[in-house]
């Protein structure tokens, strides 16, 4: 069975600092992956999508970077953190049509930026 | 840019009684679903309609689409406390890969 982990859970960091966010997807192989974000009590907004790896769809012009290094690992970055950068960052895998276009949820990473 | 919009924004209703969202989309869609998120949490897969068809059902729930009015709903019977939660619509294209959420609606079942 397939199974996405993402992590730190929790992350508390000073205006200025970087970031790095990390999923990996287990059990598929060439995985759509996303990332978004989720201002409280607020919808989804999708910052990046990646079809395989090396190739990355931004949406929204920030001061945020995606990266996918490898099939499985999608990896959320920012050199300085902004406090408009503080929400909920979720991760999701999908196989686009041949999976139904379904997308499947990681636990999420809640960022605070102090 | 947002694709979906739920409506109403937020729900509160008596254990028991039927619980109806809407959901309304800007451009031609290829299937639209929905999802479920507990506070804090992942969403959730519930439920997906392909634009061919008008309604589909998943155990109490029962989804709507209608592509004339860009609009879809979910219904869900006999409500239960444990289906409080945000519950989400989101469309795909072929266009591209990408799924583009609505702001959901906040469901709150009350004992």
């Amino acid at each position: 069975s397939q199974t996405i982990h993402q992590w730190p859970a929790t992350l508390v960091q000073p205006v200025g600092s970087p970031l790095s966010l990390e999923c990996t997807v287990e059990g598929t192989s060439n995985p759509n992956l996303y990332w978004y974000r989720q201002a409280a009590g607020r919808g989804l907004q999708l910052l990046f999508y990646s079809v395989g790896i090396g190739q990355i769809s931004s949406e929204v012009p920030q001061n945020l970077s995606a990266s996918r290094p490898q099939d499985r690992q999608f990896i959320l970055s920012s050199k300085k953190l902004l406090l408009s950068d503080s929400g909920f960052y979720l991760c999701a895998w999908g196989q686009g049509i041949i999976g139904g276009n379904t997308i499947y949820f990681g636990e999420g990473s809640w960022l605070t930026v102090v | 840019s947002q694709q979906g919009e739920e409506d109403p924004q937020a729900l509160s209703i008596q254990e028991g009684e039927n619980a109806t969202m809407n959901c309304s989309y800007k451009t031609s869609i290829n299937n639209l679903q929905w999802y479920r998120q507990n506070s804090g949490r992942g969403l959730v897969h519930l439920i997906l309609i392909r634009s061919n068809e008008r309604e589909k059902h998943s155990g109490r729930l029962r989804v709507t689409l209608d592509t004339s009015k860009k609009s879809s709903s979910l219904l869900i019977t006999a409500s239960r406390a444990a289906d409080t939660a945000s519950y989400f619509c989101a469309t795909f294209t072929n266009r591209d890969d990408k799924i583009i959420f609505g702001k959901g609606t906040r469901l709150h079942i009350l004992p």
